[in-house]
């Protein structure tokens, strides 16, 4: 069974200053990898995902992450935040093989950005 | 397009009753995935309907039953309620099971059990 770790439980961050979040995940196979962001009060978004192709993958509102196999890590990042960045981030994979296959979601990531 | 809806989005219930609740996928999404959410274990998958057909499970007890009908809207039923099945419960659908599908949230009902 896969499983996904987000080592930082709660970030806090001044505007303008650059965030790096970390996910590791445990799986034999390929996977697939996510990162979701949930802001108060709202549903689930998709930041980015990768399925294959160049590690390095950007998504929404300037984020990025690199997939990096030999770590089996997906770190999310972005060079400036902002206060509207405020949220918490869940990194998230899948099997490749199967079809759609559950998400085994890490625990999530709290991230508080000062004015 | 619309996203994925919801209904109820919150429902308070007593223990030992049970309780339903559904969900619209996007339009042309035939996968929908349920999930629960609680803050001491995080976000955890229930089950996956393709077509009618439950296709993965979770781990949860045989209380959390769900189904998926022709039009791929989904409901799920948790009987016998517990003061554990607070949560808030999502749902999330696919265009088709493939293996490079993404999965979309919907807002979650909101269950509580007093």
């Amino acid at each position: 069974a896969q499983s996904v770790s987000q080592h930082n439980h709660h970030v806090i961050l001044s505007e303008a200053a650059s965030l790096e979040l970390g996910c590791n995940y445990s799986y034999g196979g390929t996977v697939n990898l996510f990162w979701y962001v949930q802001y108060p009060g709202q549903h689930l978004q998709l930041l980015l995902k990768y399925f294959s192709g160049d590690p390095l993958v950007k998504g929404i509102k300037g984020f990025e992450a690199e997939f990096i196999k030999s770590k089996f890590s997906f770190n999310l990042r972005k060079p400036s935040v902002q206060w509207s960045d405020t949220a918490e981030y869940f990194c998230a994979v899948n099997p490749r093989a199967g079809g759609n296959e559950k998400l085994t979601f890490g625990t999530g990531t709290r991230l508080t950005i000062i004015p | 397009k619309a996203g994925v809806t919801q209904t109820p989005r919150y429902l308070i219930k007593t223990r030992g009753q049970q309780v339903t609740l559904s969900c619209s996928p996007i339009s042309g999404h035939r996968s929908v995935s349920w999930y629960q959410q609680t803050p001491g274990q995080g976000l955890q998958f229930l089950f996956e309907y393709f077509s009618e057909t439950q296709r993965n499970k979770g781990n949860f007890p045989g209380r959390f039953s769900g189904r998926q009908f022709s039009n791929s809207r989904s409901e799920m039923n948790v009987s016998t309620l517990e003061l554990g099945d607070s949560a808030l419960y999502l749902c999330a659908s696919s265009f088709r099971q493939a293996s490079t599908d993404t999965q979309y949230f919907g807002p979650g009902t909101r269950l509580t059990v007093l």
